[in-house]
């Protein structure tokens, strides 16, 4: 099984900044890396596919990076609405699909 | 659009079965993948199975493995998930969720389902 670690665990950032949320694979995924975000109380909302590619309707201050092991979401200006947790997943193995720990964006 | 709308979730005594379903509309159903994704209250995401746009192939994690049953009838646009012998660490919410466009992400969920198994 292919094992995401996903960090920080919770993290805070003032409004207007950029918040750098990380993932990383226990073996290479190539590009096969899609993030979401969940709510409370919500279904996971696709951001992000193969690695950097938004999905319909996701505003551009979201944005994805990297290939293989290390992976990057990146949002360019935190807004109030970005408060969420945020999970990474790869589907390098579609048999076997497995998600990150999670990271909590909170605002500062 | 997209819609996928589960049913079936409950309060069930451990040791019994409970079938899951999920009602797609808004994309042609019989050609796209299907997962189960479970979220025990509290926690991470767990995905649960996977079965092919033709119910040709199915997948399962280990954690359920033996228990639990997906299958699909794209003549109804309704995904399924039968569970039996059901374990206190079983209670969560159920998501279905669509596979993506262009890999097998799951790029539409559900509202999801609550199932608590406790006696």
């Amino acid at each position: 099984e292919i094992v995401m670690t996903q960090s920080p665990a919770t993290l805070s950032v003032s409004p207007g900044e950029r918040a750098t949320l990380s993932c990383r694979a226990s073996q290479s995924v190539s590009s096969n890396l899609a993030w979401y975000q969940q709510k409370p109380g919500q279904a996971p909302r696709l951001l992000i596919y193969g690695a950097s590619t938004r999905a319909t309707g996701i505003p551009a201050r979201f944005s994805g990076s990297g290939s293989g092991t290390e992976f990057t979401l990146t949002i360019s200006s935190l807004q109030s609405e970005d408060c969420a947790v945020y999970y990474c997943q790869q589907y390098n193995n579609w048999l076997s699909l497995t998600f990150g720990g999670g990271t909590k964006v909170e605002i500062k | 659009q997209v819609q996928l709308v589960e049913s079936g979730g409950g309060v069930v005594q451990p040791g019994r079965s409970l079938r899951l379903s999920c009602a797609a509309s808004g994309f042609t159903f019989s050609s796209y993948g299907m997962h189960w994704v479970r979220q025990a209250p509290g926690k991470g995401l767990e995905w649960v199975a996977v079965i092919s746009y033709d119910g040709s192939s199915k997948y399962y994690a280990d954690s359920v493995k033996g228990r639990f049953t997906i299958s699909r009838d794209n003549s109804k646009n309704t995904l399924y998930l039968q569970m039996n012998s059901l374990r206190a660490e079983d209670t969560a919410v159920f998501y279905c969720a669509k596979e993506g466009g262009s890999g097998s992400y799951t790029g539409a969920w559900g509202q999801g389902t609550l199932v608590t198994v406790s006696s």
